[in-house]
């Protein structure tokens, strides 16, 4: 939708599965982030990559675990998940790493049964 | 902790009527954006408001800024149909890029 691609849209998944989501952006940016969006809450900021280093964790579970192999590309890695982990999961990047605009993908709709 | 917060939490009008949404905030803040989301995708940015600038205007948006009393408000003007979603702001700092998002407003525009 907006230079900001993820995949899949959606996913099933057990709770034994491992599986991962894939974001990709065409913009040029620099800094890449994972939101999470529940149902009835605000989006919370998972990880925030610079130049491909992380420098945000807000204290996630580490059954979440990100990869940025490059400026373009983030990926997060999920295993063992609770179904409390069912959410809409969204990508961002920006070119302004200090609270410029954001450009969101379509997001990934997870189920964990 | 949760930055921003958005009222009302959900708005009903009719189509031609202006809509009107506020959002308070705790701490300093560099910027404060707004976003839009149609339901279960993601957020499209409609516009950014520095903290030095009280007012911008984009087509039929227009944002306030007060920074005194830690408040924004986004007006939609003679709203349609298609501005149903929901509504978020957004407090931007200078420090790790890091925005943090209000639980936003859902409008509903009624044609």
């Amino acid at each position: 939708e907006t230079g900001v691609t993820q995949t899949p849209r959606h996913l099933v998944m057990g709770m034994t599965n491992k599986k991962s989501l894939k974001c990709e952006q065409h913009l040029g940016h620099n800094a890449m982030y994972w939101y999470k969006q529940s149902a009835k809450k605000p989006l919370e900021l998972m990880f925030v990559y610079n130049f491909k280093e992380q420098t945000e964790n807000n204290s996630v579970p580490s059954r979440f675990s990100p990869e940025c192999p490059n400026s373009s590309h983030l990926f997060l890695h999920l295993h063992t998940l609770q179904p409390e982990d069912s959410a809409l999961y969204l990508c961002a990047s920006s070119q302004d790493p200090l609270g410029g605009q954001q450009y969101f993908g379509p997001g990934t709709r997870l189920t964990v049964t | 902790s949760q930055q921003g917060e958005e009222d009302p939490q959900a708005l009903s009008i009719q189509e031609g009527e202006n809509a009107t949404m506020n959002c308070s905030y705790k701490t300093s803040i560099n910027n404060l954006q707004w976003y839009r989301q149609n339901s279960g995708r993601g957020l499209v940015h409609l516009i950014l408001i520095r903290s030095n600038e009280r007012e911008k205007h984009s087509g039929r948006l227009r944002v306030t800024l007060d920074t005194s009393k830690k408040s924004s408000s986004l007006l939609i003007t003679a709203s349609r149909a298609a501005d149903t979603a929901s509504y978020f702001c957004a407090t931007g700092d200078n420090q790790g890029g890091k925005l943090i998002f209000g639980q936003g407003t859902e409008l509903s525009v009624k044609p």
